[in-house]
């Protein structure tokens, strides 16, 4: 069965730091695109970043260009988001999801997500 | 302000149809294939339709999608109450280099 679990959500304080972790099973890891999406309190879906198989190509939001940071392990099958210099507005839940061969398809696997709060 | 625009919402008695749109651009849409998500009540978001038209398996046939130059619909009819939920749709954005969603539709049965 497909499996992504996110943890590393917490509390944090505006200015603050984080690292989010993605464990996947179920599928061969190493051969898909994973994309970090994240959804604030009671709004949309937000893409947040993406990192193609081998860790060449790598995609973030303007919004986190240069505060967060995508990495991939694939030997332990883990994806990772380091998050810095944290504001309120990075308040949301943090879903890691499965993409295709390519960081262009669709999410066909999304995991069930973590919370992260960013507050004083 | 989402990429893509998505009515806030659609309603409909059970057992008939609603359509739901997703307006973007040649950037987006017209270049890359479209998803579709829902997702419902507290529960993180299920893919429903993939590259434009196909439904991944489990996915009953009262949900379709389509596609025609920037813009995408997604069809639900026969609507249940177990169908009230948020739908989004997504899609790559060449010119941003990044996945890009719709600001979601709330699907209410009346």
């Amino acid at each position: 069965e497909m499996q992504l679990v996110e943890s590393g959500g917490g509390l944090v304080q505006p200015g603050g730091s984080l690292r989010l972790s993605c464990s996947a099973s179920g599928f061969t890891f190493n051969n898909y695109c994973i994309h970090w999406v994240r959804q604030a309190p009671g709004k949309g879906l937000e893409s947040v970043s993406a990192i193609n198989t081998i860790g060449t190509n790598i995609y973030y939001a303007d919004s986190v260009k240069g505060r967060f940071t995508i990495s991939r392990d694939n030997s332990k099958n883990m994806l990772y988001l380091q998050m810095s210099s944290l504001s309120v507005e990075d308040t949301a839940v943090y879903y890691c999801a499965k993409g295709g061969p390519y960081c262009n398809r669709g999410l066909d696997y999304w995991g069930q997500g973590t919370l992260v709060t960013v507050s004083s | 302000q989402s990429v893509l625009t998505q009515p806030p919402s659609v309603s409909a008695a059970p057992g008939q149809k609603v359509t739901i749109s997703c307006s973007g651009s040649n950037s987006n849409i017209a270049k890359n294939f479209v998803s579709w998500y829902q997702q419902l009540p507290g529960t993180a978001p299920k893919l429903l339709i993939y590259k434009d038209n196909e439904r991944p398996s489990g996915i009953p046939d009262r949900f379709s999608g389509s596609k025609s130059g920037t813009s995408a619909t997604l069809g639900i009819t026969g609507l249940q109450t177990g169908d009230e939920a948020d739908y989004y749709c997504g899609t790559w954005d060449n010119s941003l280099s990044a996945g890009v969603f719709g600001g979601g539709t709330q699907v209410t049965v009346l």
